[in-house]
């Protein structure tokens, strides 16, 4: 049974247009991210979480909002959608910040026209 | 800067063995994790080593060597299924002020032949 689970797992979104992506753990983590991943590149981070109603930048954050109203659940807002935005992005959950397992979600394809 | 390289692609035979590479340059270690995505699903853990030395999980083994900032997964006994990214994630960061990120390399596809 998935414990971190994404929606939705595929998207076309237009550009300007505003995306929400949805994330959602049963692992009881404090830690909760949110990456992209590109063909070529590796993951990067965008916003990640360590508690409820808090939220942290990644390395890209250009462009993204991120929202954590509660310990299970984490969104990822992309306010203006633009072309460069065009990824899958995926989710993960970890217990702590020291560990080195993550629990990713089966990942959010969006594509922006 | 900061940077985990991996090479793009490996290509070996079903019933041998595969080494994927790693090589880090980091400010600050505190792990590194080898991780498997098959394509269109999520990366899958396999290893976390911290110290120097082969770390014997079976299927999976992980090398460490932190002077050389180089690691390496071995799958041994390959067979069809194991074909997929292997992903190399060091830790690198601030001990002193205890922020620490997840650097991801680009993933090195395995492909196992018959």
């Amino acid at each position: 049974e998935a414990a971190v689970t994404q929606s939705p797992r595929s998207k076309v979104a237009v550009t300007g247009g505003k995306v929400t992506l949805s994330c959602h753990q049963t692992n009881n983590h404090d830690y909760m991210y949110w990456y992209r991943q590109d063909t070529g590149h590796g993951l990067r981070l965008i916003h990640y979480s360590y508690v409820a109603d808090s939220t942290e930048k990644g390395d890209i954050p250009d462009g993204y909002k991120a929202s954590r109203p509660s310990q299970e659940n984490f969104s990822l807002i992309l306010e203006l959608a633009s072309l460069s935005q065009t990824a899958v992005y995926f989710c993960a959950s970890s217990e702590d910040a020291n560990t080195g397992q993550l629990y990713f979600g089966e990942g959010s394809k969006l594509t922006v026209l | 800067g900061q940077g985990v390289e991996q090479p793009d692609n490996l290509m070996s035979v079903e019933g041998t063995f595969a080494r994927v590479n790693c090589t880090y340059s980091t400010s600050g270690f505190n792990g590194l994790s080898w991780y498997q995505q098959r394509e269109g699903h999520a990366p899958v853990f396999l290893s976390y080593v911290v110290l120097d030395g082969l770390k014997d999980s079976g299927h999976f083994s992980t090398f460490l060597s932190r002077s050389n900032g180089y690691s390496y997964l071995l799958l041994t006994e390959l067979q069809i299924k194991d074909s997929a990214s292997y992903l190399c994630a060091v830790r690198g960061g601030n001990a002193s002020s205890g922020s620490w990120q997840l650097i991801f390399g680009s993933g090195t596809q395995l492909t196992v032949m018959p």
